[in-house]
């Protein structure tokens, strides 16, 4: 298994600022995910992160609004970039060693933007 | 038509009650299904994976995927108050890398 941990748990932001949440994974692992869950919406996938390439977007998710890095194999952020109040959700980190029914979450960030 | 349809509740129960969750799906090609079980202000845990169709146990929880009728039931026996929580459904098409569909998530309460 996997523990994951995400910094921070939760932010109060202004309209037009950016955040960036961190992603700890205790073990190496090959694909983290970055998720959005919106109330009432399904958790939706914004990007794979990958170490050593670049991110891959779903549609609808920009590298410009989301940039996101993956420095090594425990480790990834995700940005939020020229927030708006649309932006406030809960932002969930996932890793997976290696098979798909390995993924695990962290706790989420709740991210409110004023 | 979403991908994943999955009601969202309320679903309230008593103790010691059969629970049955349902989500529907549109997209043939989904092979891996799975059940992720998520309590208030946690991330999504895995419950139940299953590839293709039948039936998989595991104590109080069986899950069924009916691949004729894009159908999938996740059953909860002899429920405990400790079950209340969200249920997502989730899918995918291949077992490496591919991105995992959810649906909304039931939120499922049981009383003592």
């Amino acid at each position: 298994s996997a523990v994951i941990s995400q910094k921070p748990s939760r932010d109060i932001c202004q309209r037009g600022t950016s955040l960036t949440i961190q992603c700890q994974v205790d073990s190496q692992v090959t694909m983290m995910f970055w998720y959005r869950q919106q109330p009432g919406q399904s958790l939706t996938l914004i990007a794979t992160a990958n170490q050593g390439s670049e991110a891959t977007y779903e549609s609808g998710f920009v590298i410009d609004k989301f940039p996101i890095s993956r420095p090594n194999l425990t480790f990834s952020t995700l940005t939020v970039s020229n927030m708006s109040p649309e932006d406030s959700s809960i932002y969930l980190c996932s890793a997976s060693p290696a098979r798909i029914d390995e993924q695990y979450f962290g706790p989420g960030t709740r991210l409110t933007v004023t | 038509q979403k991908e994943v349809e999955q009601d969202p509740g309320p679903l309230s129960v008593p103790e010691g009650a059969i629970v049955s969750l349902n989500c529907t799906y549109s997209n043939s090609a989904f092979q891996y299904f799975m059940w992720y079980r998520q309590y208030s202000r946690k991330g999504p845990e895995l419950l139940m994976y299953t590839y293709s169709s039948g039936n998989k146990e595991d104590g109080r929880f069986t899950a069924q995927v009916d691949k004729s009728s894009k159908y999938i039931s996740l059953f909860i026996r002899d429920s405990q108050p400790s079950d209340s929580a969200t249920y997502l459904c989730a899918m995918s098409v291949d077992q490496a890398g591919t991105a995992l569909i959810f649906g909304k998530g039931t939120t499922l309460s049981v009383s003592s």
